[in-house]
């Protein structure tokens, strides 16, 4: 099955910084790449997703990039601020098998004033 | 709000007692998903389905059970609780590319304690 990485656990950045979090798929099959955000106590959320034909995605401050042949994506959040303070997951599946997501293990994004 | 809901919110139970807890979507999206949340694991599949009574296991469905009878519901059933199941449990749904959209939407969570 798909086995997602995702990189670093914890990320500290001050406010108006880039913060960069990295994940890497291990099925050349799976096509579609979403990112949620999940706050404290609250659920994860879709904030930005990619197919594997795109290779890469904005939406105002948050960017998604895709390499298949690496099989590597990353999430871009430029200008942060402290709201996005959150953890982060990454994940993958193959579109054609009821999408099951497989989710990488999260990163816990602080952003200090 | 999201269209789906998690019942109940919040449960402490005994080692060795059977537990259901309930996911209700108002969306009618085909395909619905059990997840737990552990510190370290991120979220893994328990188990999922495509269609009423069609289920089929995730990564970690041992000691779990599920069954769809309308398609607005999904019940996961833990068939005698174990500490190791404490844990946050997720539903989600999906349309699944029915509109060109693949993303979850996910319910508010049942955080689970097995004492």
């Amino acid at each position: 099955g798909e086995n997602v990485e995702q990189h670093p656990s914890t990320l500290s950045v001050q406010e108006g910084d880039s913060a960069v979090i990295k994940c890497t798929y291990s099925d050349s099959a799976s096509n579609y790449f979403p990112w949620y955000k999940q706050e404290l106590g609250k659920r994860p959320q879709l904030i930005i997703d990619i197919r594997s034909n795109v290779g890469e995605k904005k939406d105002q401050r948050i960017a998604v990039t895709l390499n298949k042949t690496a099989k590597h994506f990353s999430l871009h959040i430029t200008e942060t601020q402290p709201e996005d303070s959150a953890v982060y997951f990454c994940a993958a599946s193959f579109t054609g098998t009821a999408s099951k997501l497989t989710f990488g293990t999260g990163t816990r994004l602080q952003v200090t004033l | 709000d999201a269209g789906i809901t998690q019942s109940p919110r919040h449960k402490v139970t005994e080692t060795g007692t059977p537990v259901t807890l309930r996911c209700h979507q108002t969306e009618n999206h085909r395909y619905m998903y059990w997840y737990r949340q552990d510190p370290g694991h991120g979220l893994r599949l328990i188990h999922y389905s495509y269609g009423v009574k069609d289920t089929d296991k995730g990564e970690v469905s041992d000691g779990y059970s599920v069954s769809r009878s309308k398609t607005e519901d999904f019940l996961l059933t833990l068939e005698s609780a174990t500490s190791s199941q404490t844990s946050v449990y997720f539903c989600a749904i999906s349309e699944s590319g029915t509109t060109g959209r693949y993303g979850y939407t996910f319910g508010s969570g049942t955080r689970l304690t097995v004492v």
